[in-house]
């Protein structure tokens, strides 16, 4: 069975820091990593990972992913009280079961 | 454009009593997914449809029952409610043969059943 666990499960922080949330996964037929952001709402796509040490960057949120130790983190520096949300890692697991697998996420606050 | 459209938004239901919930998406895609979202865990795929005529179980399929009705449309069918499914239903879509693995997530139905 796909597993995907996130860690730390909870975070508060002050604006300004800087935040490492972590990402491991067994996923049979990976094809890729995924990061969502979720608000409110529904869940909003961040980045697709599927090549090891290739850093993808969007502003002050970053990723990476090691294939061979099966672990993704996602980088967020100089935290703004907007960055609260939770943060959502899922497997990607494709041939004909193609699915994601969500991790349990990290709720992430930010104190001004 | 609309993306992927879930109705009911909210939903009260007595233990026992069935509902149906409806997905439509208008991207084109070949894939669709049913999610629950409970507290602290995360997001649970209940069911999912790889292509139209075809539907799988996901990580929590008991107590429910899916129908892909078209290549747009996919519901969500619970016959006799229980409490355990309280929750925040999540309908996604996704574009399966380009393999990019991003879903599109519609806004999400909260049901509580009492």
């Amino acid at each position: 069975e796909d597993k995907v666990v996130q860690s730390p499960l909870s975070l508060v922080v002050h604006e300004g820091d800087t935040v490492t949330l972590n990402c491991s996964y067994e996923v049979t037929n990976f094809r890729s990593l995924l990061w969502y952001k979720q608000e409110k709402k529904a869940p909003t796509f961040l980045f697709m990972l599927t090549s090891s040490g290739i850093e993808k960057k969007s502003g002050r949120l970053s990723s990476i992913l090691d294939k061979k130790e099966l672990f993704s983190i996602l980088n967020i520096t100089a935290t703004q009280t907007g960055d609260s949300a939770i943060y959502l890692c899922a497997g990607h697991s494709g041939g004909s079961n193609y699915k994601l697998t969500f991790g349990k996420g990290t709720l992430l606050t930010v104190n001004p | 454009n609309a993306g992927v459209t879930q109705t009911p938004k909210f939903q009260v239901l007595k233990t026992g009593q069935s509902m149906t919930l409806q997905c439509a998406q208008d991207m084109n895609h070949n894939s669709m997914y049913w999610y629950r979202q409970d507290p602290g865990m995360g997001l649970r795929l209940i069911y999912y449809s790889a292509s139209e005529g075809t539907t799988d179980k996901g990580e929590v399929p008991n107590g429910y029952n899916v129908s892909r009705l078209n290549k747009r449309e996919f519901s969500l069918r619970l016959e006799s409610a229980a409490p355990s499914q309280t929750s925040v239903y999540f309908c996604a879509s996704g574009r399966q043969k380009k393999n990019t693995g991003e879903l599109f997530f519609g806004e999400g139905s909260r049901l509580t059943v009492l």
